[in-house]
């Protein structure tokens, strides 16, 4: 089962214009983790935000976490080419050892 | 670079064999998770393993078995491959459970 789901599954951007995913989870989590992933690569990671956190930065990173709605969105602002990937949420859930990821938003920089 | 290693890289198998796949985690790391990642899909969580105990397991069927070693490496075994079982396979280690995960490059399965 999917706990969490990003939001665009795709999305094409001019370059310097902001990127905004956004991820949607099912259950109570510990916390929440945004990776990126090229071309079928291994992922990297970006951001891990804690249940008790509400907004994490990272350089050009922007993590924020409403529990209380069970999302949370990253913002790449100044988007460059390099940031065409894909992105994934992935969410520790409170009461289970699984660790769940979403299928992912495809981002795409137009130069 | 994360300091976590995968072999091989890529690997080809016939239907009904078996395959067994490595990882070496990150020094000081004692968890592993191992990921099965289709084309076109999110990483699904096959298995995680803290300090050489299963700690928690995906929706994968028993042909699907871990170790992991006292060192922390581990390996992924798949018995009785099938078509469906073609994927990046993911494996990454962490200081500890709950702890940010570091990805190694993974290892393309390919069944005929």
């Amino acid at each position: 089962s999917q706990q969490g789901e990003e939001d665009p599954q795709a999305l094409s951007i001019q370059e310097g214009e902001n990127a905004t995913m956004n991820c949607s989870y099912k259950t109570s989590i510990n916390n929440l983790q945004w990776y990126r992933q090229n071309s079928g690569r291994g992922l990297v990671h970006l951001i891990l935000i804690r249940s008790n956190e509400r907004e994490k930065h990272s350089g050009r990173l922007r993590v924020t976490l409403d529990t209380s709605k069970k999302s949370s969105s990253l913002l790449i602002t100044a988007s460059r080419a390099a940031d065409t990937a894909s992105y994934f949420c992935a969410t520790d859930p409170s009461r289970d050892d699984k660790i769940i990821f979403g299928k992912g938003t495809r981002l795409h920089i137009l130069p | 670079e994360t300091g976590v290693t995968q072999s091989p890289t890529h690997l080809i198998k016939t239907r009904g064999q078996q395959v067994t796949l490595r990882c070496s985690s990150q020094s000081g790391h004692n968890t592993v998770s191992w990921y099965q990642q289709a084309l076109g899909q999110g990483p699904q969580f096959i298995f995680q393993y803290y300090r050489e105990e299963e700690n928690g397991r995906g929706n994968f069927p028993p042909r699907f078995s871990g170790l992991q070693f006292p060192n922390y490496s581990s390996e992924l075994n798949v018995n009785a491959l099938e078509l469906d079982d073609s994927a990046l396979y993911l494996c990454a280690s962490s200081l500890a459970v709950g702890e940010t995960q570091y990805f190694g490059p993974g290892t393309r399965l390919l069944v005929l």
